[in-house]
């Protein structure tokens, strides 16, 4: 299994700003996703990151607002940007199709 | 998109009794997943299925993919403080998206 490390674990924003998480994978991997977890409800994945190409957004979510990094195949960067009180949940990466393996998330409150 | 229903929403067991909770889909899948999330973290792969009618246990756990590949459940037996937490189904759809269920919330009186 791989090992997933996220930063911040958890921030306090106020709205207008925006907040970039990094996502640090053990080993190399080719797909990485990030998830958003709203208050009391389920994960609905956001996007998934790609090495060395655009990332591949779902439905209701844009570019714009979820810009999204890949380096290389152990690291990942999600920015919420121009934040509000909704885009307070939890953000969470994972990585690897079928039996994926999540990281321990950012708590992001937005004020 | 495709929704998974999962219930119970919430369950409110004693410690030592079983439990048991499933998800359902009208779709076909090839995949079942069950995670556990803890407060505070990240979920955690408990048990994958793959193959339909597949019963895989892990400890106390028992899980099995439906012979329809429509629906899966999860046992926990003689249940301990430490099982508090949600319970999600998931399935892949697609070659690498994941869906999850809505979540069963799992309290445990001691």
């Amino acid at each position: 299994s791989a090992v997933i490390s996220q930063k911040p674990s958890r921030d306090i924003c106020q709205r207008g700003t925006s907040l970039t998480i990094q996502c640090q994978v053990d080993s190399q991997v080719t797909m990485m996703f990030w998830y958003r977890q709203q208050p009391g409800q389920s994960l609905t994945l956001i996007a998934t990151a790609n090495q060395g190409s655009e990332a591949t957004y779902e439905s209701g979510f844009v570019i714009d607002k979820f810009p999204i990094s890949r380096p290389n195949l152990t690291f990942s960067t999600l920015t919420v940007s121009n934040m509000s009180p909704e885009d307070s949940s939890i953000y969470l990466c994972s990585v690897e199709p079928d039996t994926q393996y999540f990281g321990p998330g950012t708590r992001l409150t937005v004020l | 998109g495709q929704q998974l229903n999962q219930s119970p929403q919430s369950m409110f067991i004693q410690e030592g009794e079983d439990v048991s909770m499933n998800c359902t889909s009208s779709s076909i899948f090839n995949t079942w997943l069950w995670y556990k999330q803890d407060p505070g973290e990240g979920p955690v792969l408990l048990i994958a299925l793959y193959k339909a009618g597949e019963l895989t246990s892990n400890g106390r756990l028992t899980a099995q993919f439906g012979i329809t590949r429509k629906d899966s459940f999860l046992n926990i037996s003689a249940s301990i403080p430490s099982d508090v937490g949600i319970y999600f189904c998931a399935t892949t759809q697609g070659a690498q998206k994941l869906v999850f269920g809505q979540g069963t919330r799992l309290t445990i009186n001691p």
